[in-house]
């Protein structure tokens, strides 16, 4: 099946520095990856769209001066978190879709845990 | 506003024991709709989904789910629950037509006891 690989899984940083978070999609193209960000006990909440070759839209209430997202080529987006801070410490989780918009599904990546100390 | 609500956090249920997590939407029609699980620290796997057709839709680990449009639900069952299912578990839904911006419900952790 279609594969999403994140990477680093662990990361752990100092305040104030910047982490930059990879996905990729290992099997297939994905010009539309999601950025997801999950709390302690929390669900799953939308931060950002990556689009290929053009700009990030960005949930309401989500920095884009803060997260920074690239979608550099049809396999590979990046989310730096910039500056990050202790509040910026959580769950990132990435997603692709495989096929056509009208009936395709979700491809996760195994997401990444960030701390900042 | 699109909403999905899982109104049980946590579940705990015997190991053999039928399953039952329930699932309620909120959409302007019909959407997508998804159930996925997700172990501890890793990302989520799809158990199903249902776009259209058949309204009880089977899915992966003997998991389904029966979408019921009266009362805007989408419950994931399954028979007999082994402890390898315990996880927590997520209803999700997306406009038909698209999945891009696909609202996920609270989760339900499940426990299984022996």
């Amino acid at each position: 099946g279609a594969v999403v690989s994140q990477h680093p899984s662990w990361v752990i940083c100092k305040s104030g520095t910047s982490v930059k978070i990879e996905c990729r999609s290992l099997d297939f193209q994905a010009t539309t990856m999601f950025w997801y960000r999950q709390f302690p006990k929390q669900s799953l909440m939308l931060m950002a769209t990556s689009n290929e070759g053009s700009k990030a839209t960005y949930e309401q209430g989500v920095e884009k001066d803060k997260f920074l997202i690239n979608h550099a080529s049809l396999t590979l987006s990046t989310l730096t978190v910039t500056s990050a801070h202790p509040e910026d410490s959580s769950f990132y989780i990435c997603s692709a879709p495989k096929g056509p918009t009208s009936g395709g599904e979700l491809f996760f990546g195994e997401g990444s845990r960030l701390t900042v100390l | 506003a699109q909403s999905v609500t899982q109104p049980d956090i946590h579940i705990t249920v015997s190991e053999g024991a039928s399953l039952e997590l329930r699932c309620n939407y909120s959409y302007g029609a019909t959407p997508y709709l998804f159930w996925y699980v997700q172990s501890p620290g890793q990302g989520l796997q799809l158990l199903l989904k249902y776009f259209s057709g058949d309204t009880l839709v089977q899915g992966i680990k003997g998991f389904e789910a029966e979408f019921k449009r009266s009362q805007s639900s989408f419950n994931l069952r399954k028979p007999s629950v082994h402890w390898s299912d315990a996880a927590e578990y997520f209803c999700a839904a997306a406009n038909s037509g698209g999945y891009q911006k696909v609202t996920f419900g609270t989760g339900t952790k499940l426990q299984v006891i022996p």
